[in-house]
């Protein structure tokens, strides 16, 4: 499973209220990802991370901020929450053979 | 941009039958890599197999094995034996070797395997 770990893995929230995301690795991967996936799509990717405190937009940022202050952190915040952010939340890395591994998901329910 | 279209949103197969999901993908880059992704209903997303575009070779992983079609950008994934436990939806994904690993996926087929 690569050492991924993501917290927590079920939150439900309201509207307007703050939002924050951990994923957490313990193999020292460059390389971080966050992606949301939604009802019958494939994974969008939202932010991604080259280093620390080195972080660049996806195809679908707007509404999504994220941090990394340490090599092992990678996390992603909504500012103010809103219902089209429900949707299900995968952190991944990049290993060392030139693969994508995932972790196990984070479901986030914006009432 | 890239694409990535799997144009099979569902597909069923009898345990030990063989079964073909396709996947074509728009791209102008020469040098890239593709994925097979299963997720189970345990929502783990897990690599299947992986083909970098510079090898002619179809990649292999025991029942698992590809086509790829670099000239008409094609890459399907074929399940020899199915069983039960390959239940589960597949995506393909695209990355550019240079992209830093950014994948653009294809939007799944989900597989049921019937005993």
């Amino acid at each position: 499973d690569a050492g991924i770990t993501q917290s927590p893995r079920h939150k439900v929230t309201e509207t307007g209220t703050p939002v924050t995301l951990r994923c957490h690795q313990t193999e020292n991967h460059r390389y971080m990802y966050w992606y949301r996936q939604d009802p019958g799509h494939g994974l969008r990717l939202i932010h991604y991370s080259y280093g620390v405190k080195d972080t660049d937009k996806g195809e679908v940022s707007d509404g999504y901020s994220v941090s990394r202050s340490k090599t092992e952190d990678f996390l992603l915040t909504l500012e103010s929450a809103t219902s089209s952010q429900t949707s299900v939340y995968f952190c991944a890395i990049w290993g060392g053979r030139d693969e994508q591994f995932f972790g196990p998901g984070t479901r986030l329910t914006v009432l | 941009a890239q694409t990535v279209t799997q144009s099979q949103p569902e597909m069923s197969v009898q345990e030990a039958e063989t079964v073909t999901l396709s996947c074509t993908y728009d791209t102008s880059e020469n040098n890239y890599y593709l994925f097979w992704y299963k997720q189970p209903p345990s929502r783990q997303m897990i690599l299947v197999i992986r083909q970098e575009a510079y090898k002619q070779q179809n990649a292999t992983e025991n029942r698992f094995s590809v086509n790829f079609q670099k000239a008409a950008k094609s890459f399907s994934l074929k399940i020899s034996d199915s069983q039960l436990g390959d239940t589960a939806m597949y995506f393909c994904a695209f990355i550019f070797n240079t992209n830093a690993g950014k994948s653009t996926f294809g939007d799944g087929t989900t597989l049921t395997v019937k005993p």
